[in-house]
This record gives C-alpha cells, structure tokens and sequence, in this order.
C-alpha cells in the first residue's frame, strides 16, 4: 500500500542555518504530496503541496519538490528561525476512488537554537 | 471561522469506560477522518468517512467505532478504554476534490489509567 517514509529527528539546528528534511513515498499512479507543521500543543497546519511531478510548493520560506524519478518531497529552508521549532510531517494523498486517504510519515522534531 | 473543533480538548478515563469524541467541520466537507498520534508513531488512521452515514475502517480501527449521521460530524467512540488507548487524537476534514488538503482540529489528549 501506499506509505511515506521521512528522516528521523530531531534535528537541532542553530538559528540561519540550511534545513533539508527528507521525504520518500511509495504509491500506485499520482498522489498529491504535502507538508504540515505541527507546533507545540496544537494541530497541524499545512505548509506546503504540490500536486503533480516537477512542481514545487512553498510557503513561508520553505520549499518542496515533487520528484516522481525519485519518489521523494524533501523539505527546504535556506536560514531557519527559533520560531521554526515544530514537529513536521510528510503526507501523501491517493490518487484515486472514494478511498482518498491521507498517508502520514513519522513526523520529524525540528529544534532550532537562537 | 471555526473550522474543525474537536471536544472535549482533554480526558481521563479508568481502563473499562466507554466515552464519545465529537468532531465538528462548518466547512461542507465531505471526507472525514479520525487519527491519533503516538510518540514515534506519526499518524495512524483510525477510521474515516467519505459521506453521511458512510464509514470505513483505517489502519488501526481495534477498539473504536465510528458514525457519521450528520456530514458535519464525526463520532469516534470507545466502548471499554484500555490503556493501550491513552494517545492524542485528531480529526480532519477535506472536501472530496482531488489534490485538496485536510484541515485538522485541536486534538484531544486522552489518558486511560
């Protein structure tokens, strides 16, 4: 079945530095990929999508692109902030019918460090 | 807006009660979806719902139950909690428009003791 596979936190990083956060999946015919954040005590927002191969999300400095040859979404930042810290999930919808499920990764714990 | 609210935010329950989490979209979604997070877990679908009066089961659907009479709610129920349940649980909405994201609520944090 399909599923998403998502680099294992936490990451720690200091204040401007480069985030990747790597994303892979596996699915039948052409999900649609996303980004949420998830801040402490809340629920998850969504960051980014994209919804077809080669195109590139992106929001609030963040970016994403959608790699069919390489089956992956990794997540981008070029200088990262305190108020990043969050946890961050990959997902992925399938492509088809009624069942269009939303597939979650781990979830990845971003710390960033002032 | 309200979006999607979840109630209630918060719980303790003995192993062996039986409670109802209440999930309410004010955006005419059609699909809906109960999720609970466990620390290095993620996500798991629990169960889901595509339409008034329609469930399916998700991933992880042992013990729980689910209804839809209303499109605007989404029932999640726990006939007799046992500890293996104590998690955050999510709900989420999306329309059934392709390549559309979901919106979730709040979370209720649920312990089972």
């Amino acid at each position: 079945g399909d599923s998403v596979t998502q680099m294992e936190g936490p990451v720690t990083l200091s204040e401007e530095a480069f985030l990747t956060i790597n994303c892979t999946y596996t699915a039948t015919g052409y999900p649609s990929l996303f980004w949420y954040v998830q801040y402490p005590g809340e629920g998850l927002q969504l960051l980014l999508k994209a919804t077809k191969a080669d195109d590139k999300g992106s929001n609030k400095g963040f970016e994403a692109t959608y790699r069919k040859e390489t089956t992956s979404f990794h997540l981008e930042k070029g200088s990262v902030q305190v108020s990043d810290s969050a946890v961050y999930f990959c997902a992925l919808s399938g492509s088809g019918g009624a069942t269009n499920k939303l597939i979650f990764g781990t979830g990845t714990l971003l710390a960033v460090q002032p | 807006n309200a979006g999607v609210t979840q109630t209630p935010k918060f719980r303790v329950l003995k192993t062996g009660q039986s409670m109802t989490l209440l999930c309410a979209q004010d955006m005419n979604h059609g699909y809906m979806y109960w999720y609970r997070q466990d620390p290095g877990m993620g996500l798991r679908l629990i169960h889901y719902s595509v339409g008034e009066g329609t469930t399916a089961k998700g991933e992880v659907p042992d013990g729980y139950n689910v209804s839809r009479l209303k499109k605007q709610n989404f029932l999640l129920g726990l006939e007799s909690a046992a500890p293996s349940q104590t998690s955050v649980y999510f709900c989420a909405s999306r329309t059934d428009k392709l390549n559309t994201e979901a919106f979730f609520g709040q979370g209720t944090r649920l312990t089972v003791v």
